[in-house]
Parts: structure tokens; C-alpha cells; sequence
């Protein structure tokens, strides 16, 4: 299994314009996970989705934030217009579930760098 | 609202001692606890679960236990080695629903 794969690994982008991130989940997790990670603050949960629907996202910072699952192996987190402020490392992590909860597994993350 | 807390927040030792990491949380109405290992610019690495019906698991080198009434989990290392420095995070589980609430974490150095 390749585990939970991100891209791009790391992202630079001036102020304004607009990002995408993308990741691709393990094959056969039901459950989606996005975070991010600063010194300031420490790994956030933004938004998580259970079978493609998204199930919380009272982490989203605000509106700029968006984050789509067309499919059970395809997520994006968009920002747009990106702010200095958004930079930081973003993580995907997926899990299964059965009736237990299991572990999340988590991709290598894309390093955001606003400037 | 769940605050999880890790103390300390580095620790050095030197190789083969063996250590003890802490975390306690606020709410005790956990479901699960799940220990991380984060490498410096690298993604999370899962250790150990700990289901809320479960006092310890044990991997390895690696014994994690759950105290739910006191609101502490501790995750013992034994014989530390220099590849197991990193940062340790732990993260509580509020429910069926596999959202996870994350310490600050433990910078470990194990010194040669």
C-alpha cells in the first residue's frame, strides 16, 4: 500500500493568489482528515469527511478555506485568496471504520509558504 | 472543550535509559487515545491505539497506558535508542467519529 499521498510536497505562492492541495487517501478508508500544523498553534483539525460527505468543518478558518471529496480517492483543500498567515504544513490523513475506530494514517504533508 | 497537554515539552536523555511521556486531557469522556511519532519536515507516524475500554498496548519497545478517570495516558520507552528522537504526540479521540484533539508534543533527544 503506498499510504496517504500528498501533493505538492511543498507549495510557494504570493499572497492573493489561489492554492490547491491535494491528496489521495488509502484504498478502501472511509473517513478523510485535514490539518495543519504550525509552531504557534500546533496541528488543527480544519475539516473532516465520512464516505466523500463532509462531516465538520467548524475548523475551517474561514471562507477562503474550501475543501472537496468528489470521490472516495480524491480530496482538495483550496485557498483562495491566499494570506501570509495560511502558511504553515498541511496534512491528509485517512482511517477506517467498522463499528471501532481506528488509527488515522496520516500523508507527508505540503509545506505552504505565502509570501 | 478538550484540551490535551503534553508535559515535558523536551526531554534528552542518554541511549538506553528508559523514559516515560506524558499526556493528560480534560474531558474524560474519551473514546480513544493514539500515540504519534513525528520525524523533523515528515508527516505523522501512528504508534500506539489505545481504545477507551483498554488500559495499555504494548509495541516493541513501546507500552502506552490509559488512566480515563485522572485524564492521563503515559507512553514508557524502553532502552531508548538515538533513532527514536523525534517529536511524540498524543491525540484523544471525543467520540465515534475518529476526530482527534492533539497535544503539543514531546521533543525527545536521544543522546549517543
Amino acid at each position: 500500500d503506498a499510504g496517504v499521498i500528498q501533493s505538492p510536497r511543498h507549495e510557494v505562492t504570493e499572497m492573493g493568489q489561489e492554492v490547491t492541495l491535494r491528496c489521495k487517501p488509502i484504498s478502501g478508508h472511509d473517513y478523510l482528515f485535514w490539518y495543519r500544523q504550525t509552531m504557534m498553534r500546533g496541528l488543527e483539525l480544519l475539516i473532516y469527511f465520512n464516505n466523500n460527505v463532509p462531516i465538520d468543518d467548524s475548523g475551517m478558518p474561514e471562507d477562503r478555506f474550501s475543501a472537496k471529496m468528489p470521490n472516495a480517492s480524491f480530496s482538495t483543500l483550496k485557498i483562495q485568496p491566499s494570506e501570509p498567515r495560511d502558511s504553515a504544513v498541511y496534512f491528509c490523513a485517512s482511517s477506517r471504520s467498522d463499528g471501532l475506530v481506528y488509527e488515522q494514517y496520516f500523508g507527508p504533508g505540503t509545506r505552504l509558504t505565502v509570501t | 472543550k478538550q484540551e490535551v497537554t503534553q508535559i515535558p515539552a523536551a526531554l534528552s536523555v542518554p541511549e538506553g535509559e528508559n523514559l516515560v511521556l506524558n499526556c493528560s486531557f480534560t474531558d474524560s469522556a474519551i473514546y480513544n487515545l493514539q500515540w504519534f511519532r513525528q520525524d523533523p519536515g515528515k508527516g505523522l507516524t501512528s504508534l500506539l491505539l489505545i481504545q477507551s475500554s483498554q488500559r495499555e498496548q504494548t509495541s516493541g519497545r513501546l507500552n502506552a497506558s490509559l488512566d480515563k478517570s485522572s485524564g492521563r495516558s503515559t507512553l514508557y520507552i524502553a532502552a531508548s535508542q538515538p533513532g527514536d528522537s523525534a517529536t511524540y504526540l498524543c491525540a484523544v479521540g471525543g467520540g465515534a467519529t475518529n476526530k482527534l484533539i492533539f497535544g503539543t508534543g514531546t521533543l525527545l533527544a536521544v543522546q549517543p
